[in-house]
């Protein structure tokens, strides 16, 4: 299994909702990130997880809360979002520090 | 074939002819270098890498070059086809790192 499964494929949520993002890997990968995918934009780093453990929170509002509950799972639990945050968001695995990461297919997010 | 100096955001290509894809990037510490190839409403999916002991690398059809001394990156795609039609990011990091910057991305038009 070589792929990253990420659900839902699509979520529209109000501003008062609270929804996860749920991605899964079973590559055996000790490092998971989520990504922001603005449109005609380039992925931009959120958060990384290395051995379930969160190594890098790039200054991201309190409101995207992420878990990893073991080394294949790694939610985003979303509150009280803005219509600004309506995006692609990717998770993505590696074995362990960066070399080859691989994407999922994305949640693509919007907010109302 | 058709080929660019500097990064431009779109690059049109006629089918069969070879394509030339620059970026350019910013970290004089970076010694990984991925190329991702995303296709529209998927996530980004790897294509080559190569690391800062080397400066060229070839995959099937596809070659990537890497000139440290410009901090300059280029992804070469042989006999180019419809289905290369996609956005393309390099993206940049270093060895003990999690964090993989991605460049701005160059939209490739295969043209029949």
């Amino acid at each position: 299994d070589t792929e990253v499964t990420q659900t839902p494929k699509h979520l529209v949520m109000g501003m008062t909702n609270k929804k996860s993002l749920k991605c899964e890997q079973h590559m055996g990968h000790r490092a998971m990130y989520w990504y922001k995918q603005k449109a005609k934009k380039p992925p931009e780093l959120m958060f990384v997880y290395s051995y379930e453990k969160l190594s890098i929170n790039e200054s991201v509002p309190s409101r995207f809360s992420p878990e990893c509950p073991n080394s294949s799972l790694l939610n985003l639990h979303l509150h009280a979002l803005q219509p600004e945050d309506s995006a692609l968001y990717l998770c993505a695995s590696s074995p362990r520090e960066v070399t080859e990461a691989f994407f999922g297919q994305g949640t693509r997010l919007t907010v109302v | 074939g058709e080929s660019v100096g500097l990064h431009l955001p779109t690059l049109s290509v006629q089918e069969g002819d070879n394509s030339i894809i620059n970026c350019a990037y910013s970290n004089s510490a970076s010694d990984y270098f991925i190329w991702y190839k995303q296709e529209s409403g998927k996530g980004p999916q790897f294509i080559i890498d190569i690391r800062s002991n080397m400066d060229k690398r070839q995959g099937q059809r596809v070659t990537v070059l890497l000139n440290k001394t410009v901090k300059h990156l280029s992804l070469q795609i042989a006999a180019t086809q419809p289905g290369d039609s996609a956005v393309y990011f390099c993206a940049e990091t270093s060895s003990n790192d999690y964090k993989l910057s991605f460049g701005a991305g160059t939209t490739v038009t295969v043209r029949a």
